[in-house]
């Protein structure tokens, strides 16, 4: 499986953007970026996926690399909930690919 | 709307005693379902997945093994606990045809043996 390089740990001021990054190095043409993120205690939630280009939604954004060796998942203004593991996780698209597995991922802290 | 549950959310548990842990999803069809396990202090270790009834791949070799006696239900088990089996057990769930791929997560269940 292609493998993601995360930061263990960052640290975000409140209302403060947070930027996220992930190094894919081995990135394959058929990989899906995924972004999943853990706050204590629960199971892990959805937050945001893509393939080459960068991507919006309500929760976040994910900017990709052009050479799609490294993605950014930007979280515009940072609040104490955001404060959980992100994990970084490619998914290839062929068949037979239905497991994610998942790194130790980012812990970020969100400071008030 | 497609909902998860997992019970028990805690279990204590003595070295050598069974384990049994379950997972219902509602409100989909033939779902692929999946355990995991997250050791304290560390990422999410795949154990089992399984595309339909009776179809199940394990992940890991263990003293752990698992079950799909219906569609929409996993069960989690052991006959023997070892310490090494205490962590926080996901039970999540993917549609089977082509999509993202994205995983919806249960509850978890937090085992501690002794």
């Amino acid at each position: 499986d292609a493998k993601t390089t995360q930061p263990n740990s960052m640290e975000s001021n409140e209302e403060e953007p947070v930027h996220l990054p992930c190094n894919h190095s081995t990135i394959s043409g058929t990989d899906y970026i995924h972004w999943y993120r853990q706050l204590p205690s629960q199971g892990p939630e959805y937050v945001i996926h893509g393939l080459t280009s960068n991507v919006n939604n309500r929760m976040a954004s994910l900017a990709i690399a052009e050479d799609r060796k490294s993605s950014t998942l930007i979280l515009h203004r940072a609040t104490l909930r955001d404060a959980a593991v992100y994990y970084c996780i490619l998914r290839p698209v062929w068949a037979g690919s239905y497991q994610l597995t998942f790194g130790k991922g980012t812990k970020l802290s969100v400071i008030p | 709307s497609q909902t998860i549950h997992q019970w028990p959310a805690t279990l204590v548990q003595p070295v050598g005693s069974p384990l049994s842990l379950e997972c219902t999803v509602e409100g989909t069809s033939n779902p692929n379902l999946y355990w995991y396990r997250q050791a304290a202090g560390r990422g999410l270790q795949l154990l089992f997945y399984s595309i339909g009834i009776d179809q199940i791949s394990s992940e890991v070799p263990q003293n752990l093994s698992a079950s799909r006696p219906q569609d929409r239900q996993f069960i989690l088990s052991s006959k023997k606990l070892l310490l090494s089996d205490s962590g926080f057990y996901l039970c999540a769930w993917s549609v089977t045809q082509q999509g993202t791929g994205e995983l919806f997560f249960g509850e978890g269940s937090r085992l501690t043996v002794l």
